[in-house]
């Protein structure tokens, strides 16, 4: 089955500053997701980014605070900006990928980030 | 408004019973419905599938009914073991690709 390598694991930054998180497939997709769970949460849809195309935002989501990036057909980054600690969260990738007669979704490990 | 609720308390279960989870949605008319297992420092791990014209759908020990008219999903996972501990969550799949997750159960089997 695909894998999704996300980049970094965890991290620990200042407030004020940026984080980019990178997230690797290792097959060809069309459609990339980028979710957020803070502690003890569910998971939250930030945006979704398609090749070529400017990410969709979900509501209170805006790309100047998580701007999208999406070269490729295999790679996506999200950057954390100016991070207060109400940033402090674990932010996952995911992709649609097709296996096993069906589009599966597959995450990435995540990355735990706080802000200090 | 939009909401998917799971039992928000941790289901607490013995080894060799059956575990049963609940995911109700409402103001959603998904294409399908999804249930994944997280466990702790990791992302989801999709489980299953169920379309909205299936009732049911089994894999092994796990199976989900999905009822579109009571706008409900059990998810049940029978001869339980203290290595399904985890957090299980439903996800709703609209006709936008986008998935859209409950609340998510603890679920705790014990010896």
């Amino acid at each position: 089955s695909a894998v999704i390598s996300q980049k970094p694991s965890r991290d620990i930054c200042q407030r004020g500053t940026s984080l980019t998180i990178q997230c690797q497939v290792d097959s060809q997709v069309t459609m990339m997701f980028w979710y957020r769970q803070q502690p003890g949460q569910s998971l939250t849809l930030i945006a979704t980014a398609n090749q070529g195309s400017e990410a969709t935002y979900e509501s209170g989501f805006v790309i100047d605070k998580f701007p999208i990036s999406r070269p490729n057909l295999t790679f996506s980054t999200l950057t954390v900006s100016n991070m207060s600690p109400e940033d402090s969260s674990i932010y996952l990738c995911s992709a649609l990928l097709w296996s096993g007669g069906i589009y599966g979704y597959t995450f990435g490990s995540g990355t735990r980030l706080t802000v200090v | 408004s939009q909401k998917i609720e799971q039992n928000s308390e941790a289901l607490n279960i013995q080894e060799g019973k059956t575990a049963t989870l609940t995911c109700n949605y409402t103001n959603y008319s998904p294409a399908y419905l999804q249930w994944y297992r997280q466990d702790p420092g990791r992302g989801p791990v999709f489980l299953l599938l169920i379309r909205e014209n299936e009732k049911e759908k089994r894999k092994e020990r796990l199976k989900v009914t999905f009822d579109t008219t009571l706008k409900q999903s059990l998810f049940h996972i029978t001869a339980s073991q203290p290595a399904d501990s985890a957090t299980y969550l439903c996800a709703l799949v609209l006709d936008t690709d986008k998935l859209i997750f409950g609340t998510g159960t603890r679920l705790q089997v014990f010896p």
